[in-house]
C-alpha cells in the first residue's frame, strides 16, 4: 500500500520563528489533507490540497503531485501552534479513506 | 467549526463489559468514519460508512462493530472490552462533494482495565 512519510518527526521552535513541514507519499493521490491535533487530542482540518498552493493566515501549503510531496509552512509561529501535524492521503476513487502519516510534533516555546 | 460530537469523552471500564461509543453530526454529511489512535501514533481507519445502511471495515482490523441507521448517527460497539482495546477513538464525517474535507469529533479516550 501507499507509504506516507512526514519529516521532521519532532520540531522545537522559538515563538516568532518560521518552519516547513514535509510530507512524502509513494503513489499518486487524489486527496491530500493537513490536520493539526492540539494537546487535547482534537484534530482540525487545515487544508484540503491535492495539488497547488493555498494560504490561510500564517499557514500555507503546497502540494506537487507529480513529485509526490506536500509542504506545510508556518510563519511567525505562536505557542498555540504547538501540537502534532498530520498529513493524510487518499489513493484512488472517491472513498474518502485516508492514510495518515506518523505526524510531526511541534513545540513552540515562548 | 464542524458540528460533530462524541460521547463519552473519557471511559474507564472493566474487561468483558459491552460498550458503545456515540458519534453524531448535524451537517448532513453522507460519509462517516471511525479511527483508532494510540498515544503518539498516527490514526488508523477502522470503519467507514457512505450513508444509511452502508458500513465497511477499514484498513486496521478491529473487533468493534458499527451501524448507520440514521444519517447523523454512527455508533461504535465493543461487545466484550479487553485491555488491548485501550486507545483513543476518533469519529469524522465528510461531504460527498469535490473537497471531501474530513471534520473530526473530540474523540473518546477508552481505558479497559
Amino acid at each position: 500500500g501507499i507509504q506516507v512519510e512526514q519529516s521532521p518527526p519532532d520540531l522545537i521552535l522559538q515563538e516568532g520563528a518560521n518552519s516547513t513541514l514535509r510530507c512524502n507519499f509513494s503513489d499518486s493521490v487524489n486527496n491530500l489533507q493537513w490536520f493539526h491535533q492540539n494537546p487535547w487530542g482534537q484534530l482540525i482540518n487545515l487544508f484540503y490540497i491535492p495539488s497547488g498552493t493555498k494560504q490561510n493566515g500564517r499557514l500555507s501549503a503546497t502540494t506537487v503531485a507529480t513529485e509526490r510531496y506536500s509542504l506545510l509552512y508556518i510563519s511567525s509561529s505562536q505557542t498555540t501552534d504547538s501540537g502534532v501535524y498530520f498529513c493524510a492521503v487518499e489513493v484512488s476513487g472517491n472513498t474518502g479513506k485516508l492514510i495518515f502519516g506518523q505526524g510531526t510534533t511541534l513545540q513552540v516555546k515562548p | 467549526e464542524a458540528d460533530i460530537y462524541q460521547t463519552p469523552r473519557y471511559l474507564v471500564i472493566g474487561t468483558g463489559k459491552k460498550i458503545t461509543l456515540e458519534c453524531s453530526q448535524t451537517m448532513g454529511h453522507d460519509k462517516m468514519y471511525w479511527y483508532q489512535q494510540d498515544p503518539g501514533m498516527e490514526l488508523h481507519l477502522i470503519h467507514y460508512s457512505y450513508g444509511v445502511n452502508s458500513t465497511e471495515k477499514g484498513d486496521l482490523s478491529s473487533e468493534s462493530t458499527v451501524s448507520r441507521i440514521r444519517t447523523e448517527h454512527f455508533p461504535l460497539t465493543l461487545e466484550s472490552a479487553r485491555p488491548s482495546h485501550t486507545s483513543q477513538y476518533l469519529c469524522a464525517s465528510s461531504e460527498r462533494v469535490i473537497t471531501d474535507t474530513q471534520y473530526f469529533g473530540p474523540g473518546t479516550r477508552l481505558t479497559v482495565l
